[in-house]
Protein backbone atom coordinates (compact mmCIF):
# COMPACT_ATOMS: atom_id res chain seq x y z
CA UNK A 1 0.00 0.00 0.00
CA UNK A 2 0.70 3.93 -0.08
CA UNK A 3 3.77 4.59 2.50
CA UNK A 4 4.13 8.19 4.00
CA UNK A 5 7.08 8.92 5.65
CA UNK A 6 7.91 12.14 8.12
CA UNK A 7 11.39 12.69 9.48
CA UNK A 8 12.08 13.69 12.48
CA UNK A 9 9.40 11.32 14.38
CA UNK A 10 10.42 13.89 17.38
CA UNK A 11 12.15 17.20 17.87
CA UNK A 12 12.87 19.21 20.76
CA UNK A 13 14.07 23.09 19.99
CA UNK A 14 14.94 25.69 21.97
CA UNK A 15 12.40 29.04 21.73
CA UNK A 16 13.22 31.37 18.74
CA UNK A 17 14.99 28.37 16.94
CA UNK A 18 13.61 26.74 13.41
CA UNK A 19 12.52 23.12 12.46
CA UNK A 20 12.21 21.35 9.21
CA UNK A 21 10.00 18.44 9.05
CA UNK A 22 9.88 16.67 6.12
CA UNK A 23 7.11 14.24 4.24
CA UNK A 24 7.92 12.27 1.65
CA UNK A 25 5.51 9.96 -0.29
CA UNK A 26 7.66 6.58 -0.49
CA UNK A 27 5.84 4.66 -3.44
CA UNK A 28 3.88 7.00 -5.63
CA UNK A 29 3.61 10.27 -6.64
CA UNK A 30 2.13 13.09 -5.03
CA UNK A 31 0.85 16.16 -6.41
CA UNK A 32 -0.87 17.61 -3.75
CA UNK A 33 -0.06 16.70 0.43
CA UNK A 34 -1.79 18.11 2.96
CA UNK A 35 0.03 19.57 6.66
CA UNK A 36 -2.16 18.93 9.58
CA UNK A 37 -1.77 20.45 13.54
CA UNK A 38 -3.02 17.64 15.95
CA UNK A 39 -3.36 19.38 19.57
CA UNK A 40 -3.81 16.62 22.61
CA UNK A 41 -7.15 14.40 22.77
CA UNK A 42 -8.10 16.35 19.36
CA UNK A 43 -9.19 16.13 15.68
CA UNK A 44 -6.83 17.46 13.08
CA UNK A 45 -6.73 21.09 12.06
CA UNK A 46 -5.69 21.10 8.52
CA UNK A 47 -3.20 23.85 8.47
CA UNK A 48 -2.24 24.14 4.71
CA UNK A 49 -2.45 22.48 1.09
CA UNK A 50 0.86 21.98 -0.89
CA UNK A 51 0.94 21.43 -4.15
CA UNK A 52 3.81 20.60 -6.03
CA UNK A 53 5.64 23.17 -8.14
CA UNK A 54 3.40 26.19 -6.94
CA UNK A 55 2.59 28.03 -3.60
CA UNK A 56 0.91 26.40 -0.53
CA UNK A 57 -2.54 27.25 -0.06
CA UNK A 58 -2.75 28.31 3.67
CA UNK A 59 -6.42 27.71 5.69
CA UNK A 60 -7.80 30.85 7.27
CA UNK A 61 -5.63 31.48 10.69
CA UNK A 62 -2.29 30.01 9.84
CA UNK A 63 0.81 32.26 9.37
CA UNK A 64 2.11 31.92 6.15
CA UNK A 65 5.43 33.73 7.62
CA UNK A 66 5.29 31.23 10.33
CA UNK A 67 4.65 28.39 9.00
CA UNK A 68 6.72 27.63 5.56
CA UNK A 69 6.41 24.86 3.49
CA UNK A 70 8.01 23.95 0.30
CA UNK A 71 6.45 20.87 -2.56
CA UNK A 72 9.88 20.87 -4.24
CA UNK A 73 9.16 17.47 -5.69
CA UNK A 74 6.23 15.07 -6.54
CA UNK A 75 7.35 12.89 -3.20
CA UNK A 76 8.46 15.39 -0.82
CA UNK A 77 7.03 18.46 0.81
CA UNK A 78 9.03 20.39 3.77
CA UNK A 79 7.31 22.37 6.75
CA UNK A 80 9.72 24.85 7.98
CA UNK A 81 8.39 26.80 11.66
CA UNK A 82 10.34 29.39 11.70
CA UNK A 83 11.33 30.97 14.87
CA UNK A 84 9.27 28.56 17.41
CA UNK A 85 7.81 29.47 20.43
CA UNK A 86 6.25 26.61 23.45
CA UNK A 87 3.08 27.55 21.81
CA UNK A 88 4.05 26.01 18.51
CA UNK A 89 4.94 22.79 20.17
CA UNK A 90 2.08 19.99 18.60
CA UNK A 91 1.67 17.04 16.76
CA UNK A 92 2.06 18.04 13.21
CA UNK A 93 0.99 15.19 10.61
CA UNK A 94 1.36 15.38 7.01
CA UNK A 95 -0.84 13.59 4.14
CA UNK A 96 -0.60 12.81 0.44
CA UNK A 97 -2.75 12.41 -2.09
CA UNK A 98 -1.58 9.58 -4.71
CA UNK A 99 -1.95 11.26 -8.67
CA UNK A 100 -4.14 7.87 -9.49
CA UNK A 101 -6.62 9.04 -7.02
CA UNK A 102 -8.55 11.83 -6.49
CA UNK A 103 -10.31 10.99 -2.95
CA UNK A 104 -7.71 9.10 -0.44
CA UNK A 105 -5.20 10.77 1.31
CA UNK A 106 -2.22 8.81 2.93
CA UNK A 107 -0.70 9.90 6.09
CA UNK A 108 2.62 10.22 7.75
CA UNK A 109 3.48 8.83 11.02
CA UNK A 110 3.44 12.38 12.61
CA UNK A 111 6.46 14.68 14.35
CA UNK A 112 6.11 15.90 17.93
CA UNK A 113 7.68 18.92 18.01
CA UNK A 114 8.29 20.70 21.52
CA UNK A 115 10.03 24.05 21.99
CA UNK A 116 11.17 24.71 25.29
CA UNK B 1 -19.70 23.97 4.70
CA UNK B 2 -18.63 20.24 4.73
CA UNK B 3 -19.00 19.03 8.35
CA UNK B 4 -18.63 15.53 10.00
CA UNK B 5 -20.40 14.14 13.59
CA UNK B 6 -19.10 11.49 15.16
CA UNK B 7 -20.60 9.59 18.36
CA UNK B 8 -18.56 11.10 21.59
CA UNK B 9 -16.02 8.91 23.33
CA UNK B 10 -14.67 7.51 24.96
CA UNK B 11 -16.26 3.97 24.51
CA UNK B 12 -14.87 1.07 26.91
CA UNK B 13 -15.88 -2.37 25.34
CA UNK B 14 -15.28 -5.72 26.97
CA UNK B 15 -13.65 -8.14 24.31
CA UNK B 16 -15.48 -10.00 21.72
CA UNK B 17 -18.25 -6.98 22.35
CA UNK B 18 -20.37 -5.86 19.58
CA UNK B 19 -18.93 -2.22 18.52
CA UNK B 20 -20.83 0.61 16.97
CA UNK B 21 -19.59 4.10 16.33
CA UNK B 22 -21.86 6.48 14.98
CA UNK B 23 -21.11 8.97 12.23
CA UNK B 24 -23.33 11.23 10.48
CA UNK B 25 -21.72 14.09 7.76
CA UNK B 26 -23.43 17.25 6.20
CA UNK B 27 -21.44 18.19 2.52
CA UNK B 28 -22.37 19.65 -0.98
CA UNK B 29 -22.19 17.24 -3.81
CA UNK B 30 -21.21 13.91 -3.10
CA UNK B 31 -18.80 13.18 -1.15
CA UNK B 32 -15.89 9.73 -0.55
CA UNK B 33 -16.38 8.76 2.93
CA UNK B 34 -13.59 7.50 5.33
CA UNK B 35 -12.90 5.61 8.55
CA UNK B 36 -9.02 6.12 9.84
CA UNK B 37 -7.87 5.41 12.73
CA UNK B 38 -5.12 6.42 15.22
CA UNK B 39 -3.02 4.17 17.80
CA UNK B 40 -1.09 6.01 20.57
CA UNK B 41 1.91 8.33 19.54
CA UNK B 42 1.52 7.32 15.59
CA UNK B 43 -0.43 9.08 12.34
CA UNK B 44 -3.15 8.43 10.79
CA UNK B 45 -3.82 4.57 9.18
CA UNK B 46 -6.93 4.43 6.63
CA UNK B 47 -9.37 1.73 7.96
CA UNK B 48 -11.95 1.38 5.18
CA UNK B 49 -13.82 4.28 2.50
CA UNK B 50 -17.03 3.95 0.42
CA UNK B 51 -17.17 6.33 -2.80
CA UNK B 52 -20.40 6.10 -3.35
CA UNK B 53 -24.22 5.60 -1.76
CA UNK B 54 -24.72 1.93 -0.63
CA UNK B 55 -21.22 1.08 -0.60
CA UNK B 56 -19.91 -1.09 1.90
CA UNK B 57 -16.35 0.05 3.21
CA UNK B 58 -14.41 -3.28 5.25
CA UNK B 59 -11.70 -3.88 6.52
CA UNK B 60 -9.88 -6.41 9.51
CA UNK B 61 -13.71 -7.16 10.20
CA UNK B 62 -14.90 -3.09 10.68
CA UNK B 63 -17.27 -2.58 8.17
CA UNK B 64 -19.35 0.53 7.03
CA UNK B 65 -22.25 1.25 4.53
CA UNK B 66 -22.68 4.94 2.91
CA UNK B 67 -26.10 5.57 3.41
CA UNK B 68 -27.03 8.90 1.53
CA UNK B 69 -30.82 9.05 2.99
CA UNK B 70 -29.60 8.84 6.78
CA UNK B 71 -26.23 10.90 5.90
CA UNK B 72 -24.33 8.42 7.80
CA UNK B 73 -21.28 6.24 7.71
CA UNK B 74 -21.44 3.90 11.12
CA UNK B 75 -18.41 1.97 11.99
CA UNK B 76 -19.51 -1.83 13.49
CA UNK B 77 -17.37 -4.76 14.19
CA UNK B 78 -19.09 -7.64 15.75
CA UNK B 79 -16.23 -8.83 17.94
CA UNK B 80 -13.74 -6.31 19.10
CA UNK B 81 -10.26 -7.07 20.44
CA UNK B 82 -8.03 -5.59 23.03
CA UNK B 83 -5.77 -4.54 19.99
CA UNK B 84 -8.81 -2.58 18.35
CA UNK B 85 -8.27 -0.19 20.98
CA UNK B 86 -7.16 3.38 19.67
CA UNK B 87 -8.88 6.72 18.09
CA UNK B 88 -11.33 6.49 14.98
CA UNK B 89 -11.74 9.35 13.01
CA UNK B 90 -14.64 9.51 10.64
CA UNK B 91 -14.03 12.02 7.67
CA UNK B 92 -15.12 12.86 4.14
CA UNK B 93 -13.43 14.41 1.28
CA UNK B 94 -15.56 16.38 -1.54
CA UNK B 95 -14.51 17.63 -4.55
CA UNK B 96 -16.22 21.03 -4.04
CA UNK B 97 -13.82 21.53 -1.11
CA UNK B 98 -11.03 21.50 -3.07
CA UNK B 99 -10.59 17.53 -2.43
CA UNK B 100 -9.62 18.66 1.47
CA UNK B 101 -10.55 16.20 3.81
CA UNK B 102 -12.81 17.35 6.84
CA UNK B 103 -12.70 15.09 10.03
CA UNK B 104 -14.98 14.49 12.70
CA UNK B 105 -13.36 14.83 16.63
CA UNK B 106 -12.65 11.02 16.72
CA UNK B 107 -13.95 8.23 18.92
CA UNK B 108 -11.59 6.59 22.06
CA UNK B 109 -12.21 3.27 21.64
CA UNK B 110 -10.69 1.40 24.96
CA UNK B 111 -10.83 -2.55 24.61
CA UNK B 112 -10.71 -4.39 27.96
CA UNK B 113 -9.78 -8.24 28.17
Amino acid sequence: GAVVSQHPSRVICKSGTSVKIECRSLDFQATTMFWYRQFPKKSLMLMATSNEGSKATYEQGVEKDKFLINHASLTLSTLTVTSAHPEDSSFYICSARDMDSTDTQYFGPGTRLTVL
Amino acid sequence: GDSVTQMEGPVTLSEEAFLTINCTYTATGYPSLFWYVQYPGEGLQLLLKATKADDKGSNKGFEATYRKETTSFHLEKGSVQVSDSAVYFCALSSNTNAGKSTFGDGTTLTVKP
